[in-house]
């Protein structure tokens, strides 16, 4: 099963509120990726990272911020809590790069309400 | 715009019985394709990946099909079973740069009774 682990699972926190999505991975992949996902529609890449220090922002515009100080860890911040950011968060991670046929790796996601 | 279609949307089928689920992309230049299964409250989990050079990949009662050409794929399930029941995801890669990205599908609902 997933070696990617997100916690917390489930979050329920008011407006205005600064929170952190915490991800962790056992494999050692340099590749790790934020994705948004509403139901019924595609992910969407927030934030992706190629190693320690390194962090990209995606396609969806997004006023999350991420940091990449140890390989095995990518948390995701949001400084100040919106319903719009009210979503499921997933985290993956990666071997090589994806055009070289690596598979990803899902975590179980974060369900994040705010209201 | 490179695009990924799938359908049916949902689809329920009863247990035992077969199905086959259907991607079409515009992606390009192509890298590959993957097929995910997303249980319900939980992150995707890979089926199968093919290259442009792959027609068929099989991974247990699951079944995938590419045809390159024509820019379409087909997700068969074989003998379905209660624990089938669950979202599939189509996704496609492209090689228009050294760093690949990503194209999601909003995937195929498939429900199996019992």
């Amino acid at each position: 099963e997933a070696d990617i682990y997100q916690t917390p699972r489930y979050l329920v926190i008011g407006t205005g509120k600064k929170i952190t999505l915490e991800c962790s991975q056992t494999m050692g992949h340099d590749k790790m990726y934020w994705y948004q996902q509403d139901p019924g529609m595609e992910l969407h890449l927030i934030h992706y990272s190629y190693g320690v220090n390194s962090t990209e922002k995606g396609d969806l515009s997004s006023e999350s911020t991420v940091s990449r100080i140890r390989t095995e860890h990518f948390p995701l911040t949001l400084e100040s809590a919106r319903p719009s950011h009210t979503s499921q968060y997933l985290c993956a991670s990666s071997k090589r790069d994806i055009s070289y046929n690596s598979p990803l790796h899902f975590g179980n996601g974060t369900r994040l309400t705010v209201t | 715009k490179n695009q990924v279609e799938q359908s049916p949307q949902s689809l329920i089928i009863l247990e035992g019985k077969n199905c086959t689920l259907q991607c079409n992309y515009t992606v390009s230049p192509f890298s590959n394709l993957r097929w995910y299964k997303q249980d319900t409250g939980r992150g995707p989990v890979s089926l199968t990946i093919m290259t442009f050079s792959e027609n068929t990949k099989s991974n247990g009662r699951y079944t995938a099909t590419l045809d390159a050409d024509t820019k379409q794929s087909s997700l068969h399930i074989t003998a379905s079973q209660l624990s089938d029941s669950a979202s599939y995801i189509c996704v496609v890669s492209d090689r228009g740069s050294t760093l690949g990205r990503l194209y999601f599908g909003r995937g195929t609902q498939l429900t199996v009774w019992p």
